[in-house]
């Protein structure tokens, strides 16, 4: 079964840093990979994904992510936050049809 | 229209109360699914419809009972819930019918309080 392992339960960063949240997972077959972002007290939008292809993913909202399959890992990355990037963010991996599996979630707190 | 809509917003029963959750889209997807969402927790699968029936359903206990109309609504029905059974319930849908590939969008949610 595909899991997936968000390192960093919670992440500060200062307005205009860049950050990065790491994301790992682990499977034997192919996979394909997701990021959402959940801002408070609403549901989850999705901020990028991996089906195939080239491994760097751009999104919305600046972000990006790299895809490293001999690391199994899926970082997200933004060169420079703003206030509004406070919010939690879910890496996620599909098993199978119909089932996606979430990571722990990373609560990114910006500070001014 | 790229929206999937949930109603209430908010809900408060009590444990003997019967109440439902509605989720409607109008994207054409096929399916359409249910999570629960407890506090600093990610989401976790209750059911998922695909083509209107039933496809999985993770072991929910029988106080929760989906129901897809048509392929544009999902109605989760409530009854005799348990304080534990609070939490935010997140609808979503994707276009096919569930493939692996797919993307989930996902509405804003119902925030349940069971008193």
């Amino acid at each position: 079964a595909q899991s997936v392992t968000q390192l960093d339960s919670q992440v500060p960063v200062f307005e205009e840093a860049p950050v990065e949240l790491r994301c790992n997972y682990s499977s034997s077959v192919s996979v394909y990979l997701f990021w959402y972002v959940q801002y408070p007290n609403q549901g989850l939008q999705l901020l990028l994904k991996y089906l195939s292809g080239s491994t760097l993913v751009k999104g919305i909202n600046g972000f990006e992510a790299e895809f490293n399959k001999s690391q199994t890992s899926f970082h997200l990355r933004k060169p420079s936050v703003h206030i509004s990037d406070t919010a939690e963010y879910f890496c996620a991996v599909t098993q199978g049809a119909q089932k996606l599996v979430f990571g722990q979630g990373t609560r990114l707190t910006i500070n001014p | 229209d790229t929206e999937v809509t949930q109603t209430p917003k908010h809900l408060v029963m009590g444990m003997t109360n019967k109440k439902s959750l509605k989720c409607e889209q109008h994207m054409g997807h096929r399916a359409m699914y249910w999570y629960k969402q407890k506090a600093k927790k990610p989401p976790e699968l209750m059911f998922v419809y695909s083509y209107e029936k039933l496809s999985i359903n993770e072991s929910v206990p029988s106080r929760f009972s989906p129901e897809c109309p048509n392929s544009s609504l999902l109605n989760l029905h409530l009854h005799a819930l348990q304080p534990e059974d609070s939490a935010l319930y997140l609808c979503a849908s994707s276009p096919a019918g569930g493939w692996d590939q797919e993307t989930q969008y996902f509405g804003p949610g119902t925030r349940l309080l069971v008193l």
